[in-house]
């Protein structure tokens, strides 16, 4: 699977836009990228995911560059309970997610 | 509809002895993978099933085993316990395909002693 690079921490004030950068240089044509993320102590929660096209949920919007090494996770509106680890990962067609160290987002009042 | 169930939450056992925990996936998933947890390698994939069968094993020692059911339940089995298998175990279920989304189980924590 394609390495995926994403900042360790991040500060973001509650009520506006939350945007996570995620690098993945060596994706490859057929590679996903999804994002989960996962609040202390519970299991990782699906975000969203894009193969070329940018994609918008309830959650979020994954805005993903043109040659398709880098992608942003925009989180509209944060409030704290956006409070979490961010994961970017980039999948492959072999049945697995492979979780990188991710991004520790922390959103404050 | 219900999520994915994972027993038991939390559980302690000593170094030698071995653990079973058991995974109910989402009602209709084929799919359960297993992953484990810990402050030092983060998350890693385990093994994934789909219609009883393995299809994908990550780099786990074999004391690390499992299986499913025929209802798609699955199971996983640890035996001779080390205290490095002290861990948040999750398990996640999907319809299956490649590029489904998976939807992850509160976990099993799991403390050797």
């Amino acid at each position: 699977d394609a390495k995926t690079t994403q900042p360790t921490s991040m500060d973001c004030a509650e009520g506006r836009a939350a945007n996570l950068p995620c690098n993945h240089s060596t994706i490859s044509g057929n590679e996903y990228v999804y994002w989960y993320r996962q609040i202390h102590s519970q299991g990782p929660q699906y975000i969203i995911h894009g193969l070329k096209n940018n994609e918008t949920n309830e959650m979020a919007s994954l805005i993903i560059t043109e040659d398709r090494k880098s992608s942003t996770l925009i989180l509209p509106h944060a409030t704290l309970r956006d409070t979490a680890v961010y994961y970017c990962i980039v999948r492959s067609d072999d049945y697995k997610l492979s979780f990188g160290a991710g991004t520790t987002v922390t959103v404050r009042a | 509809k219900a999520g994915v169930t994972q027993t038991p939450r939390y559980l302690i056992k000593t170094r030698g002895q071995q653990v079973t925990l058991s995974c109910s996936p989402i009602s209709g998933h084929r799919s359960v993978s297993w992953y484990q947890q810990t402050p030092g390698q983060g998350l890693q994939f385990l093994f994934e099933y789909f219609s009883e069968t393995q299809r994908n094993k990550g780099n786990f020692p074999g004391r690390f085993s499992g299986r499913q059911f025929s209802n798609s339940r699955s199971e996983m089995n640890v035996s001779t316990l080390e205290l490095g298998d002290s861990a948040l175990y999750l398990c996640a279920s999907s319809l299956g395909s490649k590029t489904g989304e998976l939807f992850f189980g509160e976990g099993s924590r799991l403390t050797v002693l």
